[in-house]
């Protein structure tokens, strides 16, 4: 089956405490990216990657690291988490982005409290 | 940037009922999709359709990218319908594919 998967699903964690979210495709997908969505703001986009070894900030970066080692997969990393990173967070990727290739999958959302 | 407008922002449906939620858009799009997030607050794909006309049995979708919106239908709705519908483009300039999502329809079907 096509997804997109996340890990953990649900993450209750403290302050300074750095985490990792792993990400994982299995469609053979170029592009990948992180959002997360809090009320009232909705989704925004966090980093991405257009392929390997290639990733860009999004709107919100700040507190946030990510990696693209292999095609399939796209951590996100919170080295001292914060608060205020308390968030649902979500992983999307697709083929690439013209034309149909652009339809962007979403992994199931991980929900993230920092204490 | 393109501003993205759903309405109506609260839907709530006997079950069976029809209805229909609407996307507008400020300007051109060359990419538009559905999503429905449900209770526990995954994010399904429903719907690419950039322009034209899908149907996914009672869920069917147009666009009609000239005059700047989209029409999401449910027909014979069912309480596992519930939740909240996104229509989502992308942001003009930096990254293509960082989407703009709408506020949302929140969708209540009742038994």
């Amino acid at each position: 089956e096509a997804q997109v998967t996340q890990n953990p699903r649900y993450l209750i964690t403290v302050t300074g405490k750095k985490l990792t979210v792993t990400c994982s495709q299995n469609m053979n997908h170029e592009y990948m990216s992180w959002y997360r969505q809090d009320p009232g703001l909705g989704l925004r986009q966090i980093y991405y990657s257009m392929n390997v070894e290639v990733t860009d900030k999004g709107d919100v970066p700040e507190g946030y690291k990510v990696s693209r080692k292999e095609k399939r997969n796209f951590p996100l990393i919170l080295e001292s988490p914060s608060p205020n990173q308390t968030s649902l967070y979500f992983c999307a990727s697709s083929t690439g982005l013209a034309g149909p290739a652009y339809e962007q999958y979403f992994g199931p959302g991980t929900r993230l409290t920092v204490t | 940037g393109i501003q993205v407008e759903q309405s109506p922002p609260d839907l709530i449906l006997q079950e069976g009922a029809n209805s229909t939620l609407r996307c507008n858009f400020s300007d051109s799009v060359n990419n538009l999709q559905w999503f429905h997030q449900n209770p526990w607050g995954q994010l399904i794909n429903l719907f690419y359709i950039p322009s034209g006309t899908k149907q996914n049995g009672r869920l069917s979708a147009t666009t009609v990218a000239t005059e700047r919106y989209s029409l999401f239908y449910i027909s014979s709705s069912q309480t596992t319908d519930s939740g909240v519908y996104f229509c989502a483009t992308p942001r003009r300039g930096g990254s293509q594919g960082n989407l703009i999502f709408g506020k949302g329809t929140k969708l209540s079907v009742k038994p």
